[in-house]
């Protein structure tokens, strides 16, 4: 079964430092999306990603956030100059359509902690 | 802007029993969709049940239902013949359509039920 597949699972960095989130999306799936979960808080919507350009972001997604699709696979959320509060866990998704009318399948999530 | 309730941080029931978990939401768009989503302890997000604002009939898939009620902006999830591995969180989710013009919308959670099987 096809899946959201992203690396690393588990991501340790210093306070200051810029990270980058690799999420690779189900092959034929166009829309693509980064949520964030902080311990025991919601899922919160970041970013969508379609046609190789940001379709709707949140207001969590600043200027500290920015996502790429560098090679047609691969799904990034870069992180510049972290904070404390920016750990959390990073969800990946993707999707055939944008109206969620098919499913969104998630990976497995990464775990940012910002030391 | 939408929002989404649920009002039951954790629940607790034994195996076999059914449980119900409420959800409400708050939106002036008429065309949306509503999902659960399930996250057991590895924190995978699991789609269980989605529906669609405008079909009346309530969406089941094997034990879970749902009980949508359009008018009251309530959405909420029945699990029958609970079992062990349906421990887990659980999110209520919305999202508005688009209609035809592409583009893509994000999901708003709700903060989550935690709902524990008791063997």
């Amino acid at each position: 079964e096809p899946e959201v597949t992203q690396t690393p699972s588990h991501q340790v960095t210093q306070m200051g430092q810029e990270v980058i989130l690799r999420c690779v999306p189900i092959s034929n799936h166009l829309y693509f999306y980064w949520y964030r979960q902080i311990l025991g808080q919601k899922v919160e919507f970041l970013v969508s990603f379609y046609n190789n350009e940001i379709s709707e972001k949140s207001e969590i997604f600043d200027d500290q956030f920015s996502v790429e699709r560098p090679d047609g696979s691969n799904f990034t959320l870069k992180i510049r100059s972290t904070k404390l509060e920016d750990s959390a866990m990073y969800f990946c998704a993707s999707g055939v359509t944008g109206s969620m009318n098919t499913e969104a399948f998630f990976g497995q999530g990464t775990r940012l902690t910002v030391v | 802007a939408q929002t989404v309730t649920q009002s039951q941080p954790e629940m607790s029931v034994q195996e076999a029993e059914t449980v119900t978990l409420s959800c409400t939401y708050d939106t002036s768009e008429n065309n949306y969709y509503l999902f659960w989503y399930k996250q057991p302890p590895s924190r995978q997000m699991i789609l269980v049940i989605r529906q669609e604002a405008y079909k009346q009939q309530n969406a089941t898939e094997n034990r879970f239902s749902v009980n949508f009620q359009k008018a009251a902006k309530s959405f909420s999830l029945k699990i029958s013949d609970s079992q062990l591995g349906d421990t887990a969180m659980y999110f209520c989710a919305f999202m508005k359509h688009l209609g035809t013009g592409g583009g893509a919308d994000g999901l708003t959670f709700g903060k989550g039920t935690h709902l524990i099987i008791q063997p």
